[in-house]
Formats: structure tokens, C-alpha cells, sequence
């Protein structure tokens, strides 16, 4: 059974900073690897898709890696602002069913 | 070409009473997923149908809970007797035919709440 963590459960940064956000999973037979924002009582925006045979992907501010041998994913945000606050999810697709971290709650403090 | 659209985007229901969610895929797909987000938790996958088909239910409570995609028409979540446990964001996907690794395309979600 497919299970994904992400740490930190919350962070809370001063505007500016780098950050990296992290993601593991147990079962490395995966698809793809997606990151979503989620905005309080939202719906799920979709900020980069890794597919298993690559190995980083780039938007803007955002970089996500991917290490599929070891389960592990980092999301990293350069130059982070106030308007980057929201609540990040870590998806896995194996089989036909995407598998969610738990997320974690970034704050931006301006 | 419009996205993965739900509605109602919220719901209020009493216990005891139904609750139907519905699901308009995006143009051209045919596959249809459900996902579960109890509050302060992660997304929880439900069912994921074709057309006239339920292909994997594994994640579907056992009882009053039951989904249709059928031929004509959006796909349908539907609860019965709902409860307060119920409660909850309801969010549907889509993604296009062909093999299961496609990227699923996620709605805006439907907030349930049993009062």
C-alpha cells in the first residue's frame, strides 16, 4: 500500500527566504509525481508533474526533484512572498489512484 | 475548452437526508476519479469509473455511499443517510482515455456539510 509523508507538517518563514519542502513515499512503482497548492476551503491547483523517468521540473520560483529509488520529492521556492502562503500537497500515481501527503502549511510573513 | 466542473460547490444537508454530487468531466475524457478530504486531513481516493463502468471502488466506504458515470451525463456521487462524519470536501478528476498513467485534471470540489 502506497503511503506518502511530507515534512514539515507547517513552516512559517520570513518573506524572501528559500525554502524546501519534502516528500516521501513507500512504493517507488509510481507514474508521475504532482505538487499542488491548496488555498483555504479551495479547490487544488496543480504547480509541477514529474514524470517517473525524470528527475526535476521547473516553474518560475518552484523546482521540484524527484528521486524515484528512494521515494523522495523536494518542492523548493526561491525568494518566497506573502502570496505563496497556502497549504502544499505531495501526490503519487501508481495504479490508477493518486496517493496524497498529508501537506504542509506554509506561511509567508511579509 | 472548459475544465473539470462540479457542482453543487456547496451542500447543506440534515442527517438522514441524501446528498448527489455531480461531476462534469473535461471534454473528451473518460475517466472519472473521486477523492475525500475529511477536515485537517489529506485527500483520500474513493472510486475511479469509466463510462458505465466502476473500475476500482476500493476506497469507498461499504455502505450508503454508491458512484455512476453513466453513458449520457455527468458522473454522480451519492449518499445516503448522510451523517456528520460525512462532512467533508468532495473533489472529482478526469483524465483523458487511454492508460491509467494519464494526469488526473481536478475539479473545484463540493463542501459537504451534515448539520
Amino acid at each position: 500500500k502506497q503511503e506518502v509523508t511530507q515534512i514539515p507538517a507547517a513552516l512559517s518563514v520570513p518573506e524572501g527566504e528559500n525554502l524546501v519542502l519534502n516528500c516521501s513515499f513507500t512504493d517507488s512503482a509510481i507514474y508521475n509525481l504532482q505538487w499542488f497548492r491548496q488555498d483555504p476551503g479551495k479547490g487544488l491547483t496543480s504547480l509541477l508533474l514529474i514524470q517517473s523517468s525524470q528527475r526535476e521540473q521547473t516553474s518560475g520560483r518552484l523546482n521540484a526533484s524527484l528521486d524515484k529509488s528512494s521515494g523522495r520529492s523536494t518542492l523548493y521556492i526561491a525568494a518566497s512572498q506573502p502570496g505563496d502562503s497556502a497549504t502544499y500537497l505531495c501526490a503519487v500515481l501508481s495504479g490508477s489512484r493518486l496517493t496524497f501527503g498529508e501537506g504542509t502549511q506554509l506561511t509567508v510573513n511579509p | 475548452n472548459a475544465g473539470v466542473m462540479q457542482n453543487p460547490r456547496h451542500l447543506v444537508r440534515r442527517r438522514g437526508q441524501e446528498a448527489r454530487l455531480r461531476c462534469s468531466p473535461m471534454k473528451g475524457h473518460s475517466h472519472v476519479y473521486w477523492y475525500r478530504q475529511l477536515p485537517e486531513e489529506g485527500l483520500k481516493f474513493m472510486v475511479y469509473l469509466q463510462k458505465e463502468n466502476i473500475i476500482d471502488e476500493s476506497g469507498m466506504p461499504k455502505e450508503r455511499f454508491s458512484a455512476e458515470f453513466p453513458k449520457e451525463g455527468p458522473s454522480i456521487l451519492r449518499i445516503q443517510q448522510v451523517v456528520r462524519g460525512d462532512s467533508a470536501a468532495y473533489f472529482c478528476a478526469s483524465s483523458p482515455p487511454g492508460n491509467e498513467q494519464e494526469t488526473q485534471y481536478f475539479g473545484p470540489g463540493t463542501r459537504l456539510l451534515v448539520l
